[in-house]
């Protein structure tokens, strides 16, 4: 059974440091990886979808690596700023269109 | 940009209400999802569709139904509410196939029951 783990739960830094957000996964036979932003009491926003034969994908401040072999995921954000303050996760794709989510990494980032 | 709205941000209903809650997209995907989101729990499948009139269980389907009549509108139906179904719940949307489609999710609603 897949099951997705996100470290740390929750994290503070300061504005302008650049940080790393961990996802790691049991199965390594995945189609896709997605990291999604959620703010408090509302839904997902899609930050970035990396397919199973990619290793990255970017977006502005935002890098994301996928490493199947080993089952893991970073999100890399630059430049943190108080508006990335949110709760991150991360969500893989087997076989069917079903995601499986992580419990995500609460992020806040203070002036 | 793909839209996903679901018809309440937040309800509340009392134990044993048949309660309705509507999803609808505007990208004329094929792939609707159902999730429940609580704390310490992350976010469950309930059930999902691939096609009008045709619906998955997910992991979670006790105590849920659904219906999907016309494609771009997904409805979740508990029919009979329990304070156990206090929760956020989170509607989705795909295209099909198994690569390169992203899930865009709606704002949520958040019931509440008494």
């Amino acid at each position: 059974k897949q099951e997705v783990t996100q470290i740390p739960a929750a994290l503070s830094v300061p504005e302008g440091e650049n940080l790393v957000l961990n996802c790691s996964f049991t199965d390594s036979a995945i189609y896709n990886l997605q990291w999604f932003r959620q703010d408090p009491g509302k839904g997902l926003t899609s930050l970035l979808l990396i397919q199973s034969s990619q290793r990255e994908q970017t977006s502005g401040r935002l890098n994301a690596s996928l490493d199947k072999s080993s089952g893991r995921s970073t999100l890399y954000i630059a430049a943190s700023q108080p508006g990335d303050s949110a709760t991150y996760l991360c969500a893989v794709r087997k076989s069917t269109d079903k995601l499986i989510f992580g419990t995500g990494t609460r992020l806040q980032v203070f002036p | 940009d793909v839209k996903v709205t679901q018809s309440s941000r937040y309800l509340v209903k009392r134990t044993g209400e048949k309660v309705f809650l509507e999803c609808v997209q505007d990208m004329d995907h094929e792939n609707m999802f159902w999730y429940r989101q609580d704390p310490g729990l992350g976010l469950r499948l309930i059930y999902f569709s691939y096609d009008v009139k045709m619906k998955e269980k997910g992991d979670i389907p006790e105590g849920y139904s659904v219906s999907r009549e016309k494609k771009e509108r997904f409805s979740l139906i508990l029919e009979s509410a329990s304070t156990n179904q206090t929760s956020m719940y989170l509607c989705a949307s795909s295209n099909l196939g198994l690569a390169f489609n992203e899930q865009f999710f709606g704002p949520g609603t958040r019931l509440t029951v008494l």
